[in-house]
């Protein structure tokens, strides 16, 4: 099976803290994703990676950059954080397949006091 | 613009009753279709998904759906729920460039 770690359950940072969220896939996946959680709203997408090095912007990148050095591996990063980043965050991989289904984190809940 | 609507973000049902939930896309190509669950404070798990061929989906738990091209949906039921069912469920589609437009969720309700 797929196994997509995020390295933290909870997280509490303070207002202008950087914030690094980690996420880690042990299946080779060319793809990981990004999103947050919000109630009502769903799941938004904030960032996406086909490729090491490679990034794209998702729906709300606003706010958030990632970093991708290795492949199994794609970081989160809060620059400065602000309270309205207090949410779920949800990492994801698949495989670079359209009918491919995505793979998911257990999530990381981040409060910005 | 794709779009993926959930009717009803909460439905209740009673333990051993039929469970129903909607999902509709707006697509003028075939998409490929997914739900996923969501049970508290975990990730999401697939459930099943349709990419080609029989249009009834078999899935984990009990759960199937069916995509149904002329009405643009992909319902998801199940015969009897049970307890353990009661959580947050996802549609979702991928059209292209390997990204899947989530609907916005229904949570799931069993009643004793």
């Amino acid at each position: 099976d797929v196994k997509v770690t995020q390295s933290s359950r909870y997280l509490v940072k303070r207002t202008g803290e950087k914030v690094f969220l980690e996420c880690v896939q042990d299946m080779d996946h060319e793809n990981m994703f990004w999103y947050r959680q919000d109630p009502g709203l769903g799941l938004r997408l904030i960032y996406f990676s086909y490729d090491v090095k490679m990034k794209e912007k998702g729906d709300i990148p606003e706010g958030y950059s990632v970093s991708r050095e290795k492949k199994e591996r794609f970081s989160l990063i809060l620059e400065s954080a602000s309270t309205n980043q207090t949410s779920m965050y949800l990492c994801a991989s698949s495989l670079p397949l359209n009918n491919q289904p995505q793979h998911f984190g257990d999530g990381t809940r981040l409060s910005i006091l | 613009a794709q779009s993926v609507t959930q009717l009803g973000s909460h439905v209740s049902v009673s333990e051993g009753a039929l469970v129903l939930l909607r999902c509709n896309y707006s697509s003028s190509v075939p998409p490929y279709l997914f739900w996923y669950v969501q049970y508290p404070n975990q990730g999401l798990q697939l459930l099943l998904k349709y990419t080609t061929g029989a249009t009834l989906v078999k899935g984990i738990n009990g759960f199937e759906a069916e995509f149904k091209k002329s009405e643009t949906s992909f319902h998801l039921t199940k015969p009897s729920a049970h307890m353990s069912d009661a959580a947050e469920y996802f549609c979702a589609v991928s059209y292209r460039d390997d990204k899947i437009i989530f609907g916005k969720g229904t949570r799931l309700h069993i009643l004793p």
